[in-house]
């Protein structure tokens, strides 16, 4: 059964720096997801994005972040200048058309030094 | 707009007992119900759906949940459990497109 996939599985970083993380959702499917769990707490939706646009957001999802579909098969966050408590499990999730449910990623550690 | 409510954030049940993980949603339109279990530093995996079809619902490793409109709850169960099912369980809803709303989540401890 086709999976979506995350890279890289855990990325340190420096605190200030830049970083992207990778998704690539199942081949089909239209609408994507990213979410995050800060450790010991519960998943956060972060942004949805749906026809090359994000179609909704939430408060956490500042100007620090961004997504882009850059070719028709990756989904990428950014976080252009990382903080501290940025650090958490970031998830990928994409839906197709037919099934309302989204299908997540097995995530990637994202830690914040 | 829609919420999730895990009425318990640790449960503990003896190995071979009964598990029971509570949930009650609200959503303005008709939802889509799912449970995850998710390990120590590991991902997330779907242990059942509804999706508007069968009210019961079976799922993997022995756990069902029934969706009942008129409670607005969608309450996990298992028979019998077993060591390998503790665990952090979430609840969440989501309406067609939209996002996926996690409740808190439930810390189920199974004791030898």
């Amino acid at each position: 059964e086709p999976e979506v996939t995350q890279t890289p599985s855990h990325q340190v970083t420096q605190m200030g720096q830049e970083v992207i993380l990778r998704c690539v959702p199942i081949s089909n499917h239209l609408y994507f997801y990213w979410y995050r769990q800060i450790l010991g707490q519960k998943v956060e939706f972060l942004v949805s994005f749906y026809n090359n646009e994000i179609s909704e957001k939430s408060e956490i999802f500042d100007d620090q972040f961004s997504v882009e579909r850059p070719d028709g098969s990756n989904f990428t966050l950014k976080i252009r200048s990382t903080k501290l408590e940025d650090s958490a499990m970031y998830f990928c999730a994409s839906k197709g058309w037919a099934r309302n449910e989204q299908f997540f990623g097995p995530g990637t550690r994202l830690t914040v030094l | 707009a829609q919420s999730v409510t895990q009425l318990d954030s640790h449960v503990s049940v003896s190995e071979g007992t009964p598990v029971l993980l509570r949930c009650n949603y609200s959503s303005s339109y008709s939802p889509s119900l799912f449970w995850y279990v998710q390990h120590p530093n590991k991902g997330l995996q779907l242990l059942l759906k509804y999706t508007s079809a069968a009210t019961l619902v079976k799922g993997i490793n022995g756990f069902e949940a029934e969706f009942k409109k008129s409670e607005t709850s969608f309450h996990l169960t298992k028979p019998s459990a077993h060591m390998s099912d503790a665990a952090e369980y979430f609840c969440v809803v989501s309406v067609s497109a939209g996002k996926s709303t996690f409740g808190d989540g439930t810390t189920l401890t199974v004791k030898p």
